[in-house]
Formats: structure tokens, sequence, C-alpha cells
């Protein structure tokens, strides 16, 4: 089955950019989606499709992949942006199955 | 505005059945496949289960796949997840959520709160 791989956690300084990995097998084949979720909270969908925002998403919140590695970059830390991130794709190739990532924790310090 | 509401979980022996609900409205709710995610205590996300908008695809994680059945009431504009065997590593909050495109196998636009299932003797 696919595996993604994220990194356990992430700090960072108000203000400067966050960068938050999903390591996949030629996971730039596929359509990477990323979720932000706070404590207590339902997941929110912040970027789909590698790179695209929905609606009501800041622009500091941006998505690129390619090769082997997907990232999310969140511009303009602010400590409102502390929450654990999750990425997610379909991998078709094995009956249609769901994958997450094992969600990296962003800390604002 | 899109709302999901789930409900039906709650403590339950090992080896028993449970059935979650998820009430869907704001949205046109025959149109989209729908899906059930859940998080153990602590722990990540795991995709539990998808069902397209006319029921006729329907996919589960190997974890629960012969134990837990998916469904759809378009007429009551309702998800549902029948759990049976249950085992006490089925203990998680379950979200349902909606697919964000209406061709399915993309994103999750909208969850619902959540509700939590507990699984001990």
């Amino acid at each position: 089955s696919y595996v993604l791989t994220q990194p356990p956690s992430v700090s960072v300084a108000p203000g400067q950019t966050a960068r938050i990995t999903c390591g996949g097998n030629n996971i730039g084949s596929k359509s990477v989606h990323w979720y932000q979720q706070k404590p207590g909270q339902a997941p929110v969908l912040v970027v789909y499709d590698d790179s695209d925002r929905p609606s009501g998403i800041p622009e500091r919140f941006s998505g690129s992949n390619s090769g082997n590695t997907a990232t999310l970059t969140i511009s303009r830390v602010e400590a409102g942006d502390e929450a654990d991130y999750y990425c997610q794709v379909w991998d078709s190739s094995s009956d249609h199955q769901v994958v997450f990532g094992g969600g990296t924790k962003l800390t604002v310090l | 505005e899109v709302q999901l509401v789930e409900s039906g979980g709650g403590l339950v022996k090992p080896g028993g059945s449970l059935r979650l609900s998820c009430a869907a409205s704001g949205f046109t709710f025959s149109s989209y496949n729908m899906n059930w995610v859940r998080q153990a205590p602590g722990k990540g996300l795991e995709w539990v289960s998808s069902i397209s908008s006319s029921s006729s695809y329907i996919y589960y994680a190997d974890s629960v796949k012969g134990r837990f059945t998916i469904s759809r009431d378009n007429a009551k504009n309702s998800l549902y997840l029948q759990m049976n065997s249950l085992r006490a590593e089925d203990t998680a909050v379950y979200y349902c959520a909606r697919d964000r495109s209406l061709g399915g196998a993309t994103s999750f636009d909208y969850w619902g709160q959540g509700t939590l299932v507990t699984v001990s003797s």
C-alpha cells in the first residue's frame, strides 16, 4: 500500500515561513491535499490538488508537488497557525484507497 | 450552509456492533460521494470507507474490510456506517466528510464534528 511520510514536528518563529513536507513514491504524479487540525476540532482543508486553496483560506497557505515530495508552505506564520497538518492522496492503484500522512505538529515559537 | 452531523457513537464491548449516522444538510447530498474518516485518541487521521453518490462504488480500508459496512439514504440525506465485530483498536472519533468535487476521488471539503466510539470491556 502507498505510504506518505511527514516529519513529526516543525517549529517556526512568528512571521517566518514554515515548510511541511510529505514524501511518497512518485507523489508528483498524484494530487495532494492538505488539512489543518486544531485540538478538539475537525480537520479543515487548506490546500487541494497540490496548490489550490479553498475559499476562505489565506493566501499565506500554498502548496507544491514534484518528484517524491509535496510541500505545504505557510508564509508569515501566525500564532493561530499552530496545529497538526496532514497530507492526503487517493491511491487508485490499490483498490482506491485514501491515504493520509502521519501528520506534522506545527509549533509557533 | 453545509452541515454534517454525526451521531450513534458510544461505549461498546469488544465483539459488539454499533451504527453511526451522519445527517447532511445545506447541499444536494445525492450528488456527492461521501466518506468516513477516524482518529484514534492522540493519533493521526485514518480513512475508513467511501461511497459514491449513487452507492455504485464502495471502498474500505483493509483494517475494516469485512467488518464495517457503509451505506447511504439519499432520500433522507443520511450516511451510515455499520460497525460489527468491534475491536479495541477501533476506538476513535469517527468523522463523516464530503468529497470536494462531484467527480469524487478528491479531497474532503466539509467534515462533521465527529462522534466518539469506545470499544472496551
